[in-house]
């Protein structure tokens, strides 16, 4: 089963506006990330955040968690046409070595 | 340099043929993966490996197996073909250490078609 629920499954913006995607996930995780996926390419690695860290940035992403809600948003401010993409958020739990497991993913088409 | 490799980029072939995936790394990693992602999207872990090791393996048919001669490299090959199996399988890699795991790389996917 996919450990994390992605919301929105879609989201349509204008260029310029900021999207936000949220990742909710079922249990402890050792770290949580963010992937986007361009169509008909590969998944490339966006940020990571530690299960012991609120908030992260780069760049015009940022991402918080919440442990104790068990959920995580990206935020992509001043989006860009080349941002459309799916992204992914992917846990990996804790309590030693474990799998690295993709949540259902977000579609964003930025709108030029 | 690619950092992950993968071919071929679609397979297209009959039920019940045997086919294989193959996968290389450059990155000097430890671990390496096979997902598979379906029509909808949704992606699920097949297969790990750590230094040629299997060390994880999800509920998959005994028609998919995976060898790792070295650690740079996991193929994928899959026996009896079916129409279910067609999807997108995509290899990863990962250098790991024993409490954090960091992030994976992927392959640009093998688009398999079974008709």
């Amino acid at each position: 089963s996919q450990q994390g629920e992605e919301d929105p499954q879609a989201l349509s913006i204008q260029e310029g506006e900021n999207a936000t995607m949220n990742c909710s996930y079922k249990t402890s995780i050792n770290n949580l990330q963010w992937y986007r996926q361009n169509s008909g390419r590969g998944l490339v690695h966006l940020i990571l955040i530690r299960s012991n860290e609120r908030e992260k940035h780069s760049g015009r992403l940022r991402v918080t968690l919440d442990t104790s809600k068990k959920s995580s948003s990206l935020l992509i401010t001043a989006s860009r046409a080349a941002d459309t993409a799916s992204y992914f958020c992917a846990t990996r739990p804790s309590g030693g070595y474990q799998k690295v497991t993709f949540g259902t993913g977000t579609k964003l088409q930025v709108i030029p | 340099d690619t950092a992950v490799s993968q071919t071929p980029k679609y397979l297209v072939t009959q039920m019940g043929n045997d086919k294989s995936i193959k996968c290389e790394q450059n990155l000097g990693h430890d671990t390496m993966y096979w997902y598979k992602q379906d029509s909808k999207k949704f992606l699920k872990i097949m297969f790990s490996y750590n230094n040629k090791e299997l060390i994880i393996n999800e509920t998959v048919p005994n028609r998919f197996s995976p060898k790792s001669p070295d650690k740079a490299h996991l193929n994928l090959h899959i026996n009896s073909l079916e129409l279910g199996d067609s999807a997108v399988y995509f290899c990863a890699s990962s250098q790991d250490t024993p409490t954090v795991g960091e992030k994976l790389f992927f392959g640009s996917g093998t688009q398999l078609s079974v008709l």
